[in-house]
């Protein structure tokens, strides 16, 4: 069955970065892509941007472009999430989905992994 | 970026309560648009997609319907494990917005 399994919750600090991984499994996951979501405690959802699995190009949303590096790793089936310059606003829940063919970034979530808790604080 | 609203924001429901959720767009997605159902502490749940396509698994006591800026969910005869957040997302144009939430409260 189609699976994502995210990687444990961080607590990080102000400054720092943190790299999120996604490993997918259940399905050729050279045929989709993947799109992060985030969540901040008590508030709703975010699409921060896509990454074929296929060819690992990437699509973001502008406010992440630049601070956001998505990158894949075909060996393991798993994609990465890194994103620098936390602040505390940066303080949610990190979602990966399965989304869109591998050539084309448009198209709903419809496998996700659990959700990786990120804390910023100092 | 295009804007999802949706209406209610929060709606009080009875078990067997027929449920309408509406998201409006700030321009047309056409009918790229789905619908999440999202419990505390869950990763969200794809219900919907391309506005009326219900997905694999899902009851279908659960619809949707509209084209271009105005879209609706409707949940017939609502069962308790329907109480959760509903979401709304377009994907017919980069940055793919989500709706703010409705949350599902028991009257």
């Amino acid at each position: 069955q189609v699976q994502l399994e995210q990687s444990g919750a961080e607590l990080k600090k102000p400054g720092a970065s943190v790299k999120v991984s996604c490993k997918t499994s259940g399905y050729a996951s050279s045929t989709y892509g993947v799109a992060w979501v985030r969540q901040a405690p008590g508030q709703g959802l975010e699409w921060m941007g896509w990454i074929s699995a296929h060819n690992g190009k990437t699509n973001f949303a502008q406010k992440f472009q630049g601070r956001v590096t998505m990158t894949t790793d075909a060996s393991t089936n798993t994609v990465y999430m890194e994103m620098r310059n936390l602040t505390s606003d940066d303080t949610g829940v990190y979602f990966c989905a399965r989304a869109g063919e591998y050539y084309d970034d448009s198209g709903p979530g419809d496998f996700w992994g659990q959700g990786t808790p990120v804390t910023v604080s100092s | 970026d295009i804007q999802m609203t949706q209406s209610p924001s929060t709606l009080s429901v009875s078990v067997g309560d027929r449920v309408t959720i509406t998201c409006r767009a700030s321009q047309s997605v056409s009918t790229y648009l789905a619908w999440f159902q999202q419990k505390p502490g869950k990763a969200p749940r794809l219900l919907i997609f391309k506005a009326s396509n219900l997905q694999n698994g899902v009851p279908s006591r659960f619809s949707g319907s509209g084209s271009g800026t105005e879209f609706t969910l409707t949940i017939n005869s609502l069962q308790p494990d329907d109480l959760a957040t509903y979401y709304c997302q377009q994907y017919n144009q980069n940055v793919y917005t989500f709706g703010q939430g409705t949350k599902l409260e028991i009257k």
